[in-house]
């Protein structure tokens, strides 16, 4: 069965610093991936897709961006984070070939920029 | 872009009850309609879709319906239970068999079924 996987599951980071969470995935090959930011408990905002390695689509202008090194890994970065990056950032993945909008969410990154 | 707007934002229904959520799409290109439930603490879930050359769609105490000509889809769920109680989102995208696969989500309603 395929799972997904977030890390880390909290994150305090000051203003400032940089920021890396990643996202995999098993148990599929050549899923479609998004990167998600949920604000308190509701709208859910689409930041990024990716249909293969290497290509990225990135929905929202701001101070993110995402890769995929892998078929399976999805890793969202900043290279200075804002106060107004902190949120909940939830991956999700889902198959191409079948019910493409069935999205299967991961359990999230807590991140708060102090 | 597609732009979903969902209402209501919060909603309160007796058991027993039901409840009524509606979203709005803007792109006529959308071809998908899914519907999540994200219970507190946990990850959002599909429940239901309906796609755009079907007008309802149900499933047990659950249903939806889907107008094209005025871009508005609703879920409606029957009978509410408590467990009902949830954070409910609509969803709207399209797929040409090309490499679109994004859905634009409603902003969520909270719904509360009290016994």
């Amino acid at each position: 069965s395929q799972t997904i996987h977030q890390w880390p599951a909290t994150l305090v980071q000051p203003v400032g610093s940089p920021l890396s969470l990643e996202c995999t995935v098993e148990g599929t090959s050549n899923p479609n991936l998004y990167w998600y930011r949920q604000a308190a408990g509701r709208g859910l905002q689409l930041l990024f897709y990716s249909v293969g390695i290497g290509q990225i689509s990135s929905e929202v202008p701001q101070n993110l961006s995402a890769s995929r090194p892998q078929d399976r890994q999805f890793i969202l970065s900043s290279k200075k984070l804002l106060l107004s990056d902190s949120g909940f950032y939830l991956c999700a993945w889902s198959d191409p070939g079948g019910r493409w909008y069935e999205q299967y969410f991961g359990p999230g990154t807590r991140l708060t920029v102090t | 872009g597609e732009n979903v707007e969902q209402h209501p934002s919060t909603l309160s229904v007796q058991e027993g009850d039901s409840a009524v959520i509606k979203c709005t799409y803007s792109d006529s290109a959308s071809n998908y309609f899914p519907w999540y439930k994200q219970e507190l603490g946990k990850r959002p879930q599909l429940i239901i879709d309906i796609r755009s050359n079907v007008g309802e769609k149900k499933d047990q105490r659950i249903a939806v319906t889907l107008n094209k000509t005025a871009k508005h889809f609703s879920l409606h769920i029957t009978e509410t239970q408590p467990e009902d109680s949830a954070v409910y989102f609509c969803a709207a995208g399209f797929n040409s068999g090309g490499s679109n696969y994004k859905l634009t989500f409603g902003k969520g309603t909270l719904l509360t079924v009290n016994p």
